[in-house]
Parts: C-alpha cells; sequence; structure tokens
C-alpha cells in the first residue's frame, strides 16, 4: 500500500524559500502523477501543482512564478520549492498521488498526512 | 480568474438529505470539468468521496452521491449521520492541465 509522507522546515523567513520533500513508500514513483496541496489555517484547500515522474509539471498559475517541483526517482521522492514567501504562503502543505485511467487523471487517491509550513521572521 | 463556487455552510438533520453544490465564477460545470468530491475532518487529510462527476471511491458509502444538477456539480448525502459532520471540497478540470479547488463547504448535523 503507497504512502506519502512530507518532510522539511516548519519555519521558513519571509522572501526565502520554502523546500518540502515527499517520499513515497510501497509503491514506486514511476509511472505516476504527482502533486502538492496546501491550506492555509482555517482555510480552504489550494492545488499548487502536479509533476509526472518524467519531471513534466503543471503550475497553479496564481503560483506559477514562484514554483518549482521536481523528481528524484532513485530516492523514490519528489519535491516542492516555493520562492520568495510570504506569510500567506503559511499552510499545512500536503503531497498526493494522482489515480490515472488511460490518458486521464481522475482524483488524488493517496494522500500524506500533511506538514505545517510557517512563514515568520 | 476563475472561482469555483461552494456553500460556505450547510445544516442537515440526522437522517436527512443535504444537497451541495459546486459552481464556476463564468459558465457552467458539465462532465467535461471532471468534478471531484473530497471529504475533509479536522487535521485530517483529505479523502476522495466522489469522482469523475459521481464515481464512488472505494469504500464510500452508497449515501453519498454525485451528479450534475443544472449547471453545477452537486454531492447528496442521503440518510445524514453524525460523523458526516465535517468540511466538503469539490475540485475541477478547467483545462490545461490546471486544477481549482471551491472554497469548501462546511456540514452540520443537528
Amino acid at each position: 500500500q503507497v504512502q506519502l509522507q512530507e518532510s522539511g522546515p516548519g519555519l521558513v523567513k519571509p522572501s526565502e524559500t520554502l523546500s518540502l520533500t515527499c517520499s513515497v513508500s510501497g509503491g514506486s514513483i514511476s509511472n505516476q502523477y504527482w502533486s502538492w496541496i496546501r491550506q492555509p489555517p482555517g482555510k480552504g484547500l489550494e492545488w499548487i501543482g502536479y509533476i509526472y515522474y518524467t519531471g513534466s509539471t503543471n503550475y497553479n498559475p496564481s503560483l506559477k512564478s514562484r514554483v518549482i517541483m521536481s523528481v528524484d526517482t532513485s530516492k523514490n521522492q519528489f519535491s516542492l520549492k516555493l520562492n520568495s514567501v510570504i506569510a500567506a504562503d503559511t499552510a499545512v502543505y500536503y503531497c498526493a498521488r494522482w489515480y490515472c485511467s488511460g490518458p486521464y487523471c481522475y482524483y488524488m487517491d493517496v494522500w500524506g498526512r500533511g506538514t505545517t509550513v510557517t512563514v515568520f521572521s | 480568474q476563475i472561482v469555483v463556487t461552494q456553500e460556505p455552510s450547510f445544516s442537515v438533520s440526522p437522517g436527512g438529505t443535504v444537497t451541495l453544490t459546486c459552481g464556476l465564477s463564468s459558465g457552467s460545470v458539465s462532465s467535461g470539468h471532471y468534478p471531484n468530491w473530497y471529504q475533509q475532518t479536522p487535521g485530517q487529510a483529505p479523502r476522495t468521496l466522489i469522482y469523475n462527476t459521481d464515481t464512488r471511491s472505494s469504500g464510500v458509502p452508497d449515501r453519498f452521491s454525485g451528479s450534475i444538477l443544472g449547471n453545477k456539480a452537486a454531492l447528496t448525502i442521503t440518510g445524514a449521520q453524525a460523523d458526516d459532520e465535517c468540511d466538503y471540497y469539490c475540485m475541477l478540470y478547467i483545462g490545461s492541465g490546471i486544477r481549482v479547488f471551491g472554497g469548501g463547504t462546511k456540514v452540520t448535523v443537528l
């Protein structure tokens, strides 16, 4: 059974870069799509983007200028970098796997437990 | 900018039926938006209830159902139970690989 685990610093200073990693266990990162989603305190979910195991990406247009996702198949991990963070980037960050069939990806079927990142000076 | 709209809150009596909706700030929702519905209890990661408009995810009770109602996607809970009290989010595919979540609906069972 595939499990996901987010990891990274819990505190980031304004204007610096938030860096998170999602480790995949119980299955391979290959041939799958993976996403990052975040949730500010007391607010709703925000889709950040997705990455295919080949490294192909697609980002939320509102975050595109600051986001970089990458994948490391040798470590069965994928990562998120968010540049120039501000207080509004404070959130629980989740990683998730997409269930895909043929050319379509339908929903996120496996989620990590989430990690809290606070932007704090 | 495309906004996905949901009712902020809904109340339902135990055993009752409630229908949550998911709309677009401009235009109608169709099956081509591949509506997903996620359930989230406090402190937990979301769980998929419905995908591709009306397909229940594995293990989801059949009292949860998805549909298109008019120009919106809809999630209906039939026979509401106390543990259905939580937040519900829809997510739509808006093209070019982009997904957008709605603001969420807080359901109270009382």
